[in-house]
């Protein structure tokens, strides 16, 4: 069984333009979350999507959001992009949302810079 | 609230010698409690959970955690390290009323000596 991907693998912004990253779960897999990985902060949570509804949101400004589609792939987009945003930002699938008793699977990660 | 706290953020042991990263939890109900592993350059990887059902869980590659729930504590063994073994690891707590949260620990360094 495939695993989860994520595209692209690296991406380098300037501040101010946005960007949308994309995340393909576990065939399968519903539920959807993102997380933001910075040295400094350590593993975020960022918002978690299940049937096309997010279900549950971290502390973030608004410039963060991320939908579901129907075949349970995630985008999620940054817009107005900030210094601060450079992280490896993590997308995670399993089969249900809420986390408790069901496992995330991890995709590599996309690395972003912004310059 | 909930709320997780890695003890450590760096542990150096001998290849050989016991592996021990201590966790601590605060929740106000019975959550679930995982430990992940992130090797350099690479995504997180789900060693062990533990969902309420035997206190005592084993995980892969030899590790093991015990919850205890008087002391609020998830701590992850191994009896003998790899050099493999050298890695990040991540205590995260899981689940509850209003919205459930996964909230990762601050990670824990894991160097392992020849």
């Amino acid at each position: 069984k495939a695993g989860v991907t994520q595209t692209p693998r690296y991406l380098i912004k300037t501040r101010g333009q946005q960007v949308t990253l994309s995340c393909s779960p576990i065939s399968g897999h519903r539920s959807v979350s993102w997380y933001q990985q910075t040295p400094g902060q350590g593993l975020q949570f960022l918002f978690e999507y299940f049937s096309e509804t997010q279900r549950n949101k971290g502390n973030f400004p608004g410039r963060f959001s991320g939908r579901q589609f129907s075949n349970s792939r995630s985008e999620m987009n940054v817009s107005t992009l900030e210094l601060g945003d450079s992280a490896l930002y993590l997308c995670a699938s399993s089969l249900a949302f809420g986390g408790a008793a069901y496992e995330q699977y991890f995709g590599p990660g996309t690395r972003l810079t912004v310059t | 609230a909930q709320s997780v706290t890695q003890l450590d953020s760096h542990v150096s042991v001998s290849e050989g010698t016991p592996v021990l990263l201590r966790c601590n939890y605060s929740s106000s109900y019975s959550p679930s409690l995982f430990w992940y592993v992130q090797h350099p350059n690479k995504g997180l990887q789900l060693l062990l959970k533990y969902t309420s059902a035997a206190t005592l869980v084993k995980g892969i590659n030899g590790f093991e955690a015990e919850f205890k729930k008087s002391e609020t504590s998830f701590h992850l063994t191994k009896p003998s390290a790899h050099m493999s073994d050298a890695a990040e690891y991540f205590c995260v707590v899981s689940g509850g009323t209003g919205g459930f949260k996964t909230i990762f620990g601050a990670g824990t360094r894991l160097f392992v000596k020849a």
